[in-house]
């Protein structure tokens, strides 16, 4: 069965870099469009940005100076970089796996969540 | 972006009874790539609902979606005590992503 889990620190320092790992196990990293998903405590839900297994990549543009996403298919994992984070970077981090392969299309499959919190 | 407006932000419901939860677009959403999905606390969301009618894989039939273009609708037809949790729509047809800020259903 096909799983997703984010690894990471869980506290990072205002002006630094938030950094996650997303592994995915029981499948093949290839073909999809793998996501980033965050959710502020008590808020709702924002797409971060994804990366295509060829290494592709779209970003939020509300995020887009700060996000890189990466790839490591030999790890199958993909990865998360957020830099001089604030306090508004605090959030439950999700990383997601679309339906269907090659295509950005509905959340089927979404890791446990990272909690990450910004404080110095 | 396109943005999503769920209504109620919260809706208050007896066991048994059906529930009718809204989804508006700012502008039509492509080709119905409209999602919903469930949040309990403490866990990820769970897909209900894609292409705005499909049933997602193990998703019980008291769930339907319905819609199109800007407008669109989750019914639960007879609600069951695991159901009450927090909604959220989705588009996934124009660049980026957007999610609606949620409904939350709660046991009246």
């Amino acid at each position: 069965q096909e799983q997703l889990l984010e690894s990471g620190p869980g506290l990072v320092k205002p002006s630094e870099t938030l950094s996650l790992t997303c592994t995915v196990s029981g499948d093949s990293i290839g073909r999809y469009f793998w996501s980033w998903i965050r959710q502020p405590p008590g808020k709702g839900l924002e797409w971060v940005g994804y990366i295509y297994y060829s290494g592709r990549t779209h970003y939020n543009p509300s995020l887009k100076s700060r996000v890189t996403i990466s790839l490591d298919t030999s790890k199958n994992q993909f990865s998360l970089n957020l830099n001089s984070v604030t306090a508004a970077d605090t959030a439950v981090y999700y990383c997601a796996k679309p339906m269907i392969p090659s295509a950005t299309y509905a959340f089927e499959i979404w890791g446990q969540g990272k909690m990450v919190t910004v404080s110095s | 972006e396109v943005v999503l407006t769920q209504s109620p932000g919260r809706l208050s419901l007896s066991p048994g009874e059906k529930a009718t939860l809204s989804c508006r677009a700012s502008q039509g959403v492509t080709s119905s790539y409209l999602a919903w999905y469930q949040q309990k606390p403490g866990q990820a969301p769970r897909l209900l609902i894609y292409g705005a009618s499909s049933r997602a894989t193990g998703i019980p039939d008291r769930f339907s979606g319905s819609g199109s273009g800007t407008d669109f609708t989750l019914t639960i037809s007879r609600l069951e005590p695991e159901d009450f949790a927090v909604y959220y729509c989705q588009q996934y047809g124009s660049s980026p992503d957007s999610f609606g800020q949620g409904t939350k259903l709660e046991i009246k």
